[in-house]
């Protein structure tokens, strides 16, 4: 498909799991955001890649936390040791950088995740 | 300074009416400034955005206002429709477009 796209779209846990989100961004664009939005409000910014190499991670609560992406296309948010709290919808961006940029997130439709 | 204060959260319009959204934001380094539109189930979406060298940008029933002096931006949308009834997010960014985003506000159109 030509959007961004997220992976599972659900998934519930128990406390203290290991959980893996998956994002396929837009092809060709090299600046990917992961961002978290609990219930009623609006997404929180975790960590912003440019390419491979994580460029911004000052969003990530704690160092349960963590995102790669190897080869500067799919990218995978890792939370460990998961907390009730944790419960949220996680929702990936894309964007194409350079001077076609215009500044637009394109988001993918987001992984909520429930910590039972 | 990071946040961007929106207003109200939320808002009931007629058919036709005029919705409007308010946002303020402290960081005066912000240069960019999208509205999002968000469906249920859904991730958002721009609407339409703004950079602080215009005070007014419209794209068919949708207008922001910005007042750089004030540090406010708000989304105007005309000829409001049941279409339209979805929660909308202002957002505020510079550099590497790390958005910060407000609150929201749920807007519902009345048929």
């Amino acid at each position: 498909g030509a959007g961004v796209s997220q992976t599972p779209s659900n998934k519930v846990t128990e406390k203290g799991k290991y959980v893996e989100l998956r994002c396929d961004p837009i092809s060709g664009h090299t600046a990917l955001y992961w961002y978290r939005q609990s219930l009623g409000q609006g997404p929180e910014f975790l960590i912003y890649f440019q390419g491979t190499g994580a460029a911004d991670d000052s969003g990530l609560p704690n160092d349960r936390f963590f995102a790669v992406r190897p080869e500067g296309s799919v990218s995978t948010l890792k939370i460990q040791r998961t907390e009730r709290g944790d419960s949220a919808v996680y929702l990936c961006a894309s964007r194409i950088e350079g001077a076609a940029t215009t500044g637009e997130l394109f988001f993918g439709e987001g992984s909520r995740l429930t910590v039972l | 300074q990071q946040q961007v204060k929106q207003s109200p959260q939320s808002l009931i319009v007629q058919k036709g009416g005029i919705s409007i959204i308010n946002c303020a934001y402290e960081n005066t380094a912000f240069d960019y400034f999208p509205w999002y539109q968000q469906f249920p189930g859904k991730g958002p979406a721009l609407l339409i955005a703004i950079r602080p060298d215009v005070s007014e940008k419209k794209e068919g029933r949708f207008t922001i206002s910005f007042n750089k002096s004030a540090k406010q931006f708000s989304l105007h949308i005309m000829d409001s429709q049941p279409g339209d009834s979805a929660t909308y997010f202002c957002a505020a960014s510079k550099g590497t477009y790390k958005y910060i985003f407000g609150t929201g506000t749920r807007l519902k159109v009345l048929a």
